[in-house]
């Protein structure tokens, strides 16, 4: 069953703080590999974006890793911002002619002063 | 680039009413579009994927009579909600697909439109 897992489900970390989520997939055939940031009551924007081949992407003060073999990703958030409370949604896409998305249920982000 | 825009961004409607929710991209031709749902603290389900000229495919269990899709130009779709009632409030997302040619090919996400139903 194709599956998208993330972790915590929820963290509470101090401004100036780093932080690393998790994403756990069993998506086949795989293609890529999105992290995704969502604001509240917004749309979601991408962060990055890997394919089978790339082991990290950075963004600014964001950095993915993904290991194909063990079918796992991370997402490093440096130097937190308030700015940065929002959810954070990992998202495999399957090689196949659909194109549709397989979401996580993601990890509710709040950045504290 | 790569802009997507939906509205109405808030909508509040009377129980069995219609309402219609637009999906632009703005800069760019999406000959596929994909519409969801996303109820608080959850992640977004698809309801349907919406192809220019053709049919929409609507996802198991979501009912294609109440989720009107219509995909008429490439850089439009709406989604009409008929009789609406309670249980249809929700955040709705629509995406764009740009097509790069490869394993980047990329769904562009809307901003969302809350509806509420009285």
């Amino acid at each position: 069953k194709n599956q998208v897992e993330q972790s915590p489900q929820s963290l509470i970390i101090l401004e100036g703080k780093n932080c690393t989520l998790q994403c756990n997939y069993t998506v086949s055939p795989f293609s890529n590999l999105r992290w995704y940031k969502q604001d509240t009551g917004r749309g979601p924007v991408s962060l990055t974006i890997m394919t089978f081949s790339e082991n990290t992407k950075s963004n600014g003060r964001y950095t993915a890793t993904l290991d194909a073999d063990t079918k796992q990703s991370s997402l490093h958030i440096t130097a937190s911002q308030l700015s940065d409370s929002a959810s954070y949604i990992c998202v495999v896409s399957r090689m196949d002619s659909s194109y549709k998305l397989i979401f996580g249920s993601g990890t509710r982000l709040l950045v504290r002063p | 680039g790569a802009v997507v825009s939906q509205h109405p961004s808030r909508v509040i409607c009377k129980s069995g009413t219609s309402v219609k929710i637009e999906c632009r991209s703005l800069d760019f031709q999406a000959t596929t579009m994909f519409w969801y749902r996303q109820f608080p603290k959850q992640s977004l389900m698809l309801m349907a994927t919406s192809n220019e000229g053709s049919k929409a495919t609507y996802e198991q269990g979501v009912e294609k009579d109440k989720f009107l899709i219509n995909h008429a130009s490439l850089t439009l779709s709406t989604l009409t909600v008929t009789s609406a009632h309670p249980e249809d409030s929700s955040f709705y997302i629509c995406s764009a697909l740009g097509l790069a040619g490869g394993p980047t090919d990329t769904q562009y996400f809307g901003p969302g439109t809350r509806l509420t139903v009285l």
